[in-house]
């Protein structure tokens, strides 16, 4: 089974309010990914994280890493239509062949 | 080079038949990997190559399932015998080192009937 847990499965959010959605391991990762998935569309990657409390930011979207490498987070600011998908998390695990394995997406809908 | 291509998009097939999928990564990933993905899931991992060599393969992965890489380059992922709950999509991915991103394919969406 997956070893990363994503929360929340929905989120439904009106145009401009802000959207979190959250990743969770129960052991340390590596490094950890962020891809988006439109509907009907392929994982497209957004970003990675490598260091421990590590956060980068793309426009409005912030991405963190936890301190113990054990969790992340997106966080996206005033949400637009266009930011409409599936976002998930995918874990690189330490002491394997790094192999990308995903959790369960959140998938966010806005509407205007 | 426009991206991970793979053929056929579609595949509808019916119960007990073999199908046989092909992944054209992009040209110098030597990572290739096969996910498969369910309404509501992520994708989730079949197998991986660098290479020509298969390096893992998911335990929960059926003997019917069986995937090549031949030269290195293009992938094929053959499902045996199809059942009804091998109906997903079937993505590929690419990527040119380890710990880098993957580039996904368009994925074939396989419809056991």
């Amino acid at each position: 089974g997956q070893q990363v847990m994503q929360i929340p499965q929905y989120q439904h959010v009106q145009e401009g309010e802000d959207f979190t959605t959250y990743c969770n391991s129960s052991t340390t990762l590596s490094n950890i990914q962020w891809y988006k998935q439109r509907p009907g569309g392929h994982p497209v990657f957004l970003i990675q994280l490598v260091k421990s409390g590590e956060v980068k930011k793309q426009k409005r979207l912030t991405f963190q890493f936890g301190e113990a490498k054990k969790n992340s987070s997106l966080h996206i600011t005033a949400t637009q239509t266009t930011d409409v998908g599936t976002y998930f998390c995918a874990a690189l695990l330490s002491g394997g062949s790094y192999i990308p394995t995903f959790g369960r997406g959140t998938s966010l809908i806005v509407h205007p | 080079d426009t991206g991970v291509s793979q053929d056929p998009r579609h595949k509808i097939t019916k119960r007990g038949q073999n199908v046989t999928f092909r992944c054209d990564p992009i040209s110098e990933h030597n990572r290739l990997y096969w996910y498969r993905q369910t309404l509501g899931q992520g994708p989730e991992f079949l197998t991986y190559f660098q290479n020509e060599a298969q390096l893992e393969k998911s335990r929960l992965l059926s003997d019917r399932f069986s995937a090549e890489r031949p030269k290195g380059s293009f992938s094929t992922l053959e499902i045996q015998r199809t059942e009804q709950g091998d109906s997903a999509m079937y993505l590929c991915a690419s990527s040119p080192a380890r710990i880098t991103e993957a580039f996904f394919g368009q994925g074939t969406r396989l419809t056991v009937v």
